[in-house]
């Protein structure tokens, strides 16, 4: 039973609008959540993260939500560029325990189109 | 500061034979886990060593173990390869305080893709 969940395999947007990923989880003992990009070749690169306190992070062109009540965060990319074309994977964990390991939806393919 | 690397790039090897995979920690970091990746999924996690002990495993056989040594660089060994042991392997290092869990960022290398015949 997948934990993580990313529903959409690929989304594509035009230069200069808005991308929206969203990720949905079940257990609700993770507490801390992150977003990886990752190029073809290369490994996951850390994106931004949220802890399960706060509801909203942003970082420059990056925000992400998290709406603990329905399980759901999303990673908002305004504007998005050629250049944010990757596979965008969200991870999730339960930083209160003692393991510390990370939990991987299978990714979304952004294509940001000129 | 220097980043994680992992080697080699890539390795091919056949049913049934041994494989180790290697892992350098960024610097400063205590703590290493490893991830394989099967096409089309996302990073599994295998297990993390933190001050060279295993500190937690995920759901992996134990044909897959591992090695953390004081410098901190780690090793992934796993016998008796099978077909679907395919898959591209990641390490990530990280820092973690007294064994707990922190909410630092694990940082992943390029990874390691092994193929099986």
């Amino acid at each position: 039973d997948q934990q993580v969940k990313q529903n959409s395999p690929s989304l594509s947007v035009q230069e200069g609008r808005i991308s929206i990923l969203n990720c949905d989880y079940t257990n609700s003992m993770f507490d801390y959540f992150l977003w990886y990009k990752k190029y073809p070749a290369e490994g996951p690169t850390f994106l931004i993260s949220i802890s399960s306190i706060k509801d909203k992070n942003e970082d420059g062109r990056f925000t992400v939500f998290l709406n603990k009540s329905a399980k759901h965060l999303s990673l908002h990319i305004v504007p998005s560029q050629p250049g944010d074309s990757a596979v965008y994977f969200c991870a999730a964990g339960d930083y209160g325990g003692s393991q510390g390991n990370l939990i991987f939806g299978k990714g979304t393919k952004l294509s940001v189109k000129p | 500061e220097t980043g994680v690397t992992q080697s080699p790039t890539h390795l091919i090897k056949t049913r049934g034979q041994q494989v180790t995979l290697r892992c350098s920690s960024q610097s400063g970091h205590n703590t290493v886990s490893w991830y394989q990746q099967a096409l089309g999924q996302g990073p599994q996690f295998i297990f993390q060593y933190y001050r060279e002990e295993e500190n937690g495993r995920g759901n992996f056989p134990p044909r897959f173990s591992g090695l953390q040594f004081p410098n901190y660089s780690s090793e992934l060994n796993v016998n008796a390869l099978e077909l679907d042991d395919s898959a591209l392997y990641l390490c990530a290092s990280s820092s973690l305080a007294g064994g707990i869990a922190s909410t630092d960022t694990q940082y992943f290398g390029p990874g390691t893709r092994l193929t099986v015949l």
